[in-house]
């Protein structure tokens, strides 16, 4: 079934520890998008990137980084995780050379940094 | 101030009834507007896309842009107990740009 995996689907990580979040895509979409989704706030943009071997960043990319090497795939790690990081992460991606630029949501993960 | 506003409930309301829900925002350069549904523990997927002012009806869904009033809306009719989940208002400025979140509503149809 076409669509975004995400991994691990949640994880408790201890403070001051790295972890790299993953995220792959079949349906060959151009842009990828990380959000961080906390209660009372919606989603908000970490990184994304308009294609690959290209990154930006969003609204809150402190203490996150990200790499896109190829279509497919668009890890984020924590370098060294704090607990204000205790989120559910969602990876996104849209077709955006054109049309309604839908963007489409993996099934998350829930992370809880101690 | 955020740039997207929208209550975030929860509503409760019985199945049968007519549902609102808002979104006001402040950047008057927005064009695109979306509705996305996300049930629990679930990711968000799109439910209904309008470009610019106007009203567009798919099934019990209607959304309505007001870009005078920079205010938009989804009414759902006949809701169901399969329509209980998060409904988030989402804009961006380009086609192809970032999109800009509410806070999502929280609503529960009971049978």
């Amino acid at each position: 079934i076409a669509g975004i995996t995400q991994a691990p689907t949640s994880q408790i990580l201890a403070a001051g520890r790295r972890m790299t979040l993953r995220c792959t895509q079949d349906m060959r979409h151009n842009a990828m998008y990380w959000y961080r989704q906390d209660l009372g706030l919606g989603l908000r943009l970490i990184h994304y990137s308009n294609t690959a071997g290209t990154t930006g960043k969003g609204e809150v990319p402190d203490g996150y980084s990200v790499s896109r090497a190829n279509t497919d795939d668009f890890p984020l790690t924590l370098a060294s995780a704090v607990p204000s990081q205790t989120s559910v992460y969602f990876c996104a991606s849209s077709d955006a050379s054109g049309g309604t630029d839908t963007q489409y949501f993996g099934p998350g993960t829930r992370l809880t940094v101690l | 101030q955020k740039e997207v506003e929208q209550d975030p409930g929860p509503l409760s309301v019985p199945e049968g009834a007519i549902v609102s829900l808002n979104c006001t925002y402040s950047n008057s350069a927005f064009q695109y507007f979306m509705w996305y549904r996300q049930y629990s523990r679930k990711g968000p997927e799109l439910l209904m896309y309008t470009y610019s002012s106007g009203n567009k009806e798919d099934g019990r869904f209607t959304a309505q842009v007001d870009k005078s009033s920079k205010y938009i809306s989804l009414f759902i009719r006949d809701s169901q107990p399969s329509d209980s989940a998060t409904y988030l208002c989402a804009m961006s400025v380009d086609q192809g740009g970032k999109l800009i979140f509410g806070q999502g509503t929280e609503l529960s149809v009971k049978p």
